[in-house]
């Protein structure tokens, strides 16, 4: 089965750095990469995804780059804020499953 | 809010014993899965259902069964608790049987003492 790892477990920035977070999957058929932001108490919310067909994807602060080759995905999030602190977990899937692999998530700080 | 509701929010219980958990998915979400969550281990797949029928299944114990209703709610039933079933459980909803348009409930949180 798919296997996804996530690097770093835990990440500390400065207010309006840049952070990256990055995984890598095992299945050569995953072809679609979400990514969840999970805050304190709440559920995982998806905030970006990409599929297999695209290297990239940018939604304002947050982007997703994606080599297939390599099987590997980063995300990354540019002028952190405060309220980007929350653990990120990565999945990889094929569209004939319907279940997601999850990374093991990356504790994000960003210090003011 | 998400739009998919998830019962209680927590729940404490003894070793044994059998719970039941509640999910009632986003209005017009066909497909529930169900999310375990504990530490050591991240979040794991266990069931999914799409219409009142069973689609695809993880890592789910024997201990454990779901079903989704005709109304299309859904309810992950948990036996014989052990300690090790201590976790998160999450419930997320989409529209189709495909695995994109993940929603996430808030989960369940459960202790079992």
């Amino acid at each position: 089965g798919e296997n996804v790892e996530q690097h770093p477990s835990t990440l500390s920035v400065q207010e309006g750095d840049s952070a990256v977070i990055k995984c890598t999957y095992s299945d050569s058929a995953s072809n679609y990469f979400p990514w969840y932001k999970q805050e304190l108490g709440k559920g995982p919310q998806l905030i970006i995804d990409i599929r297999s067909n695209v290297g990239e994807k940018k939604d304002q602060r947050i982007a997703v780059t994606l080599n297939k080759t390599a099987k590997h995905f980063s995300l990354h999030i540019t002028e952190t804020q405060p309220e980007d602190s929350a653990v990120y977990f990565c999945a990889a899937s094929s569209y004939n499953f319907n279940k997601f692999y999850f990374g093991s998530g990356t504790k994000l700080n960003v210090k003011p | 809010d998400s739009g998919v509701t998830q019962t209680p929010k927590h729940l404490i219980t003894a070793t044994g014993q059998r719970v039941t958990l509640r999910c009632s998915p986003r209005s017009g979400d066909l497909s529930v899965y169900w999310y375990q969550q504990s530490l050591d281990q991240g979040l794991q797949f266990l069931i999914q259902y799409y219409n009142g029928e069973e689609r695809a299944k993880g890592n789910i114990l024997e201990r454990f069964s779901a079903q989704q209703f005709p109304d299309l709610h859904s309810e992950l039933n948990l036996s014989s608790l052990e300690l090790g079933d201590s976790a998160l459980y999450f419930c997320a909803s989409s529209i189709q049987q495909e695995n994109y348009g993940y929603t996430f409930g808030s989960g369940t949180r459960l202790t079992v003492v």
